[in-house]
């Protein structure tokens, strides 16, 4: 089955610190991995995906097969950056349902 | 270009009731995806459509849960009777077309809470 782990609820960093949201995910096929975010009263958005290999707003995610992670992370963390932050897996084929991980709240204070 | 829009965004009622909610996907895109959150939880899928068929309602409880697409266009998700877990976030998404790469945008939501 395919499952995707955030072991944290809760990350608080202080700005300008580096921040390293954590994803694991099990899945037996080849992967499609994504960050998905959501700021206060916004609606969920797409931050990056493994397969663009881009950075944004500064944040990057690597795919480690090995370890079957995607963590995400970011050099310096700023005020803008607090939110939810999900972690979702992909499938290629014809069905391109997403499963989600829990969540993780980003919490940057001054 | 507008985004996925959704009705209500927010629903009480009591359970044993029914309700439906409303979705327009953003204009073009084939596949339309109906996600149910609970709180502290990550969104589950329900129901995938592609154009008005369904492609995967594998978790969708269809007992209680009823969803359409008949022009291929907008939907609605339905669930009669509610029962109180029932209680969650409705989201619905869309995509140009299907494939782990397409890019799926989320609208609102419908927070609705079973009494």
């Amino acid at each position: 089955a395919q499952r995707v782990t955030q072991p944290e609820k809760l990350l608080s960093v202080f700005k300008g610190a580096p921040v390293e949201l954590k994803c694991n995910y099990s899945y037996s096929g080849s992967p499609e991995l994504f960050w998905y975010v959501q700021y206060s009263r916004q609606r969920l958005q797409l931050l990056l995906r493994h397969i663009s290999r881009e950075s944004i707003k500064g944040f990057t995610a690597d795919l480690n097969k090995g370890e079957t992670s995607f963590h995400l992370k970011k050099p310096f963390a700023q005020e803008e950056d607090s939110a939810m932050y999900y972690c979702a897996l992909g499938f290629t084929g014809t069905a391109s349902k997403l499963t989600f991980g829990t969540g993780t709240r980003l919490q940057v204070t001054l | 270009e507008a985004g996925v829009a959704q009705s209500p965004r927010y629903k009480i009622i009591e359970k044993r009731q029914s309700v439906a909610f409303w979705c327009n996907p953003i204009s073009g895109h084939a596949t339309l995806y109906w996600y149910q959150q609970i709180l502290g939880q990550g969104p589950k899928l329900l129901i995938q459509f592609q154009n008005n068929g369904v492609v995967d309602d594998s978790q969708l409880p269809k007992d209680r849960f009823s969803a359409e697409r008949l022009k291929g266009v907008d939907s609605t998700l339905k669930i009669q009777p509610a029962k109180l877990e029932d209680s969650a976030v409705y989201l619905c998404a869309s995509s140009r077309a299907t494939g782990g790469k397409n890019i799926q945008y989320f609208g609102a939501g419908t927070r609705l809470s079973v009494l």
